[in-house]
C-alpha cells in the first residue's frame, strides 16, 4: 500500500534552515503529486504547495514562497521540504501528502515536528 | 484570497445521529473541494474528493453535497469512531483549508 515516511523532529535556532525528507513506498513514486502542509494550532491548516515528482515542476501557495523550497530525488523515491530564515512563527507540524492529483491527497504522512527556538 | 468558514466549529452529537457539517467559502469554487478527518494526534484522512466522491475505504455513512459558495458533509448515523475534526480543503483558486469541525458524542 501507499506509504509515505517522514523524517525526525527538529529542533533549530531562529535563522537557520531545516530540510524535511518524505520517502514514498507502494507505488510509482512519479504517479504521485507530492504536497506539504503546515498545521499549527493557532492557524489550523495551511497548503504549502506541491512537486510533480514526474516533471519536478513546483508549485507554491503565495504566502509560503520564499520560506519552502519543494525537491525530489527520484533514484530514493523521496521528497524534500526546505524550510529556510526559520522564526517561531514557523514552529509547526509539516505533511507530506501524495495523490494522483496534488488537490486529492489521498497518503499522507505521520507528520514532522519542527520547533524553532533559540 | 478564498476564505473557507466551517461551522459549527464544535458539534456534540449521539451516536445514530445523522451530523450535518457545514462549509462556506467566499466565493464560487467550483465544486473543487475536498473533506479530510483528522483523529486526535494523527495525520488528516481524505474522506470526499470533488464534493461529493467517496474515498475508497470510507463508510457510506459519510457524503458529501454543494455548489457554488456552499458545502456539506454528513454522517448519516454516527459512530463512535467518528469523533474527530473534519476540515474541508478548496482548490478552486489557490488552496485553503477551513478552520474545521471538531464533533464530539454528547
Amino acid at each position: 500500500q501507499v506509504q509515505l515516511q517522514q523524517s525526525g523532529a527538529e529542533l533549530a535556532k531562529p535563522g537557520s534552515s531545516v530540510k524535511i525528507s518524505c520517502k514514498a513506498s507502494g507505488y510509482t513514486f512519479t504517479s504521485y503529486d507530492i504536497s506539504w502542509i503546515k498545521q499549527t494550532t493557532g492557524q489550523g491548516l495551511e497548503y504549502i504547495g506541491y512537486i510533480n515528482t514526474g516533471s519536478g515542476g513546483t508549485y507554491y501557495n503565495e504566502k509560503f514562497k520564499g520560506k519552502a523550497t519543494l525537491t525530489v530525488d527520484k533514484s530514493s523515491s523521496t521528497a524534500f521540504m526546505q524550510l529556510s530564515s526559520l522564526t517561531p512563527e514557523d514552529t509547526a507540524v509539516y505533511y507530506c501528502a501524495g495523490g494522483m492529483v496534488p488537490d486529492v491527497m489521498d497518503a499522507w504522512g505521520q507528520g514532522a515536528s519542527v520547533t524553532v527556538s533559540s | 484570497d478564498i476564505q473557507m468558514t466551517q461551522s459549527p466549529s464544535v458539534l456534540s452529537a449521539s451516536v445514530g445521529d445523522r451530523v450535518t457539517l457545514s462549509c462556506k467559502a467566499s466565493q464560487n469554487i467550483n465544486k473543487n473541494l475536498d473533506w479530510y478527518q483528522q483523529k486526535l494526534g494523527e495525520a488528516p484522512k481524505l474522506l470526499i474528493y470533488f464534493t461529493n466522491n467517496l474515498q475508497t475505504g470510507i463508510p457510506s455513512r459519510f457524503s458529501g453535497s454543494g455548489s457554488g459558495t456552499d458545502y456539506t458533509l454528513t454522517i448519516s448515523s454516527l459512530q463512535p469512531e467518528d469523533v474527530a475534526t473534519y476540515f474541508c480543503f478548496q482548490y478552486n483558486s489557490g488552496w485553503t483549508f477551513g478552520g474545521g469541525t471538531k464533533l464530539e458524542l454528547k
